[in-house]
């Protein structure tokens, strides 16, 4: 069963653009994560949608949005990125919601903010 | 709110050396436990859980016990590999949902 995966994997932005990033979970996963990962904060999670709704979400300012469609696959936007943006940002699936279903991770998306 | 504290790294030890790194955790409850690898250039891999107190995780050679008493995680290797060279995470979930809480990680290198 293929993994999570990611899209793109690397990415390299200005100051003031905005940036789409893509997931797509395990077959099977109806729940998806994300989590914003740098050195100074360590990882962070950022929301979490369930078919197609978003159940969950951290503490990161209205610049951070996302959807889930109706397949699972999921999208998070950041609008007017700011240089603190740069970060690694990982997708998670689970094949449902509560603290039974374990996690699984995608290889991530590098974001880099000039 | 859970939370969940891990020794700072980085540990470096030398091939066939035995690895404990620990993991602390407060929450309500008896929450879930999970280890978490991180190798470089890549995503979280889940290493090895624990559901309950007294529940044992292992995998890969790796094990660790979840002990109410002490409310620790500690994750153990008996003689590690120089491809065990990884960042590990200890995580909670914070709520009911399932949104993880992770420690700050913990860079382990092996060296020949």
């Amino acid at each position: 069963k293929a993994g999570v995966t990611q899209t793109p994997r690397y990415l390299i932005k200005t100051r003031g653009q905005q940036v789409t990033l893509s997931c797509s979970p395990i077959s099977g996963h109806r729940s998806v994560s994300w989590y914003q990962q740098t050195p100074g904060q360590g990882l962070q999670f950022l929301f979490e949608y369930f078919s197609e709704t978003q159940r969950n979400k951290g503490n990161f300012p209205g610049r951070f949005s996302g959807r889930q469609f109706s397949n699972s696959r999921s999208e998070m936007n950041v609008s007017t990125l700011e240089l603190g943006d740069s970060a690694l940002y990982l997708c998670a699936s689970s094949r449902g919601q509560g603290t039974s279903y374990e996690q699984y991770f995608g290889p991530g998306t590098r974001l880099t903010v000039t | 709110g859970n939370s969940v504290t891990q020794m700072e790294g980085p540990v470096t030890l030398s091939e066939e050396a035995f690895l404990t790194i620990n993991c602390t955790y407060t929450a309500t409850g008896y929450p879930s436990l999970f280890w978490y690898v991180q190798y470089p250039g890549e995503g979280l891999q889940l290493l090895l859980k624990a559901t309950k107190a007294d529940d044992k995780g292992s995998n890969k050679g790796f094990e660790a016990t979840y002990r109410k008493e002490t409310t620790s995680f500690h994750l153990e290797k008996g003689s590690v590999q120089v491809s065990d060279s990884a960042v590990y995470f200890c995580a909670s979930p914070l709520d009911s949902w399932g949104k993880l809480q992770f420690g700050a990680g913990t860079q382990v290198v092996v060296t020949p």
